[in-house]
């Protein structure tokens, strides 16, 4: 089956703009969690959905924000970018409500570059 | 609040010998346990999980994880190295959401 799909594989921001991440799950799960990875925070936690929901959150400020579809697809949104935002933003697509709930496969990231 | 720590920022080891990376935790409850592994400019590769029964887990690649509840530590193992395990190894603990570890480069040297 394939695997979790993230859009796009790299972007560059200018400071101040807004950027929208997109996540397509495995087929059939329908849970989706956003990490942030950076050389000095590692991997943080932003967000998890599922079925639609905003299930746990992230310390992260309001500019960052997610939302996910009806077909399990998710968009995470950072608005106002700060040189900081620079990660690799990675998608976890989770068995959450299968048979295997502890199940999570990587996308493979975008990287934001903020300039 | 649940942690994870891998003491090590980096593991040297030469191709053909055994590897360890170190991994404990911190978690109220039953912990959840996973590695994952990330090459460069790619996601995270899962390599294996604990969540309940024997305490050796055995993953993907070769590589292997004991779980010890009273050292609270979940160690990575390869009886024997190869040069492309060089990569990052995370280890992760689930209670809610996933937490990860720092971070630590395998070097395997030839």
């Amino acid at each position: 089956k394939a695997g979790v799909t993230q859009t796009p594989r790299y972007l560059i921001k200018t400071r101040g703009q807004q950027v929208t991440l997109s996540c397509s799950p495995i087929s059939g799960h329908r849970s989706v969690s956003w990490y942030q990875q950076t050389p000095g925070q590692g991997l943080q936690f932003l967000f998890e959905y599922f079925s639609e929901t905003q299930r746990n959150k992230g310390n992260f400020p309001g500019r960052f924000s997610g939302r996910q579809f009806s077909n399990s697809r998710s968009e995470m949104n950072v608005s106002t970018l700060e040189l900081g935002d620079s990660a690799l933003y990675l998608c976890a697509s989770g068995a959450l409500g299968t048979g295997d709930p502890y199940g999570y496969t990587f996308g493979s990231g975008t990287r934001l570059t903020v300039v | 609040a649940q942690s994870v720590a891998q003491p090590e920022d980096q593991v040297n080891v030469a191709e053909g010998n055994p590897l360890t990376v170190k991994c404990t935790y911190s978690v109220s409850g039953n912990p959840y346990l996973f590695w994952y592994v990330q090459y460069p400019n790619r996601g995270l590769q899962f390599l294996l999980k604990y969540i309940t029964g024997d305490n050796l887990v055995k993953g993907s690649y070769g590589f292997e994880a004991e779980f010890n509840k009273s050292q609270t530590s979940f160690h990575l193992k390869k009886p024997s190295a190869l040069v492309s395990d060089s990569a990052l190894y995370f280890c992760a603990v689930r209670v809610q959401k996933l937490v990860f570890g720092t971070g630590t480069r395998l070097l395997v040297s030839p």
